[in-house]
């Protein structure tokens, strides 16, 4: 089957770190995504793993482990503009046209 | 560069009224269209995805159609809206298979 897990929601303090899980199963693997979106916005692009290891973006950096079906946002130095939510996603099938979202984990970030 | 536009940003209608949603998209040919919904506080759900003029693949059995007139144009449409069509519709292209989505700024849709 094709699922997407992620938890419902954290919380974090300013200044922190927090990393965030995701567990996928997917028919064919074309990589994993992360994108953030902020409510009432659309979602915007923030990493991109299709090997395994931990790839490094300012202070956010993503980990993939494919034999696991397991990847992890982590994010450094919490501000509170990233309370949001953070949808781990990835696209399914041969062509990999379909992007399937998980629920997405919202993200609050306190003083 | 690549841009792209979707509208009405905000949209209420009453049950059992037409819909039709636009989407187009600048910069690029060929793109991968798609068409997603959200519900309040919940994940993207993919609706309808189109890989070139006409095609058109549908995700999941509703109330809901697409078609795509133009290489760059993608429209969301129903012919009676239900109260459960409520929600975030976003429309999404990408230039390849397996590659990342840019998202329309999306439509607020309230079915009262």
């Amino acid at each position: 089957g094709q699922n997407i897990d992620q938890p419902t929601e954290m919380t974090a303090t300013e200044g922190a770190i927090v990393q965030i899980n995701c567990t996928y199963q997917t028919s064919g693997f074309n990589g994993l995504f992360w994108y953030q979106q902020h409510a009432g916005e659309a979602p915007t692009f923030l990493s991109y793993n299709v090997l395994d290891g931990l790839e490094e973006k300012g202070r956010f950096s993503s980990f993939l482990s494919r034999s696991k079906g397991y990847s992890y946002l982590l994010l450094k130095e919490l501000q509170m503009k990233d309370s949001a939510s953070y949808l781990c996603a990835a696209p399914q099938g041969a062509g990999g046209f379909k992007t399937i979202f998980g629920a997405g984990t919202r993200l609050f970030v306190k003083a | 560069s690549q841009t792209i536009h979707q509208w009405p940003a905000t949209l209420v209608q009453p049950v059992g009224s037409p819909l039709s949603l636009e989407c187009t998209v600048e910069g690029t040919s060929n793109p991968n269209l798609y068409w997603y919904r959200q519900a309040a506080g919940r994940g993207l759900q993919l609706l309808f995805y189109s890989v070139g003029i006409g095609q058109i693949s549908s995700e999941v059995p509703q109330n809901l159609s697409a078609s795509r007139p133009q290489d760059r144009q993608f429209i969301l449409s129903s012919k009676k809206l239900l109260l459960s069509d409520s929600g975030f519709y976003l429309c999404a292209w990408t230039n390849g298979q397996g590659v990342k989505l840019f998202f329309g700024s999306g439509t607020q849709l309230s079915v009262l």
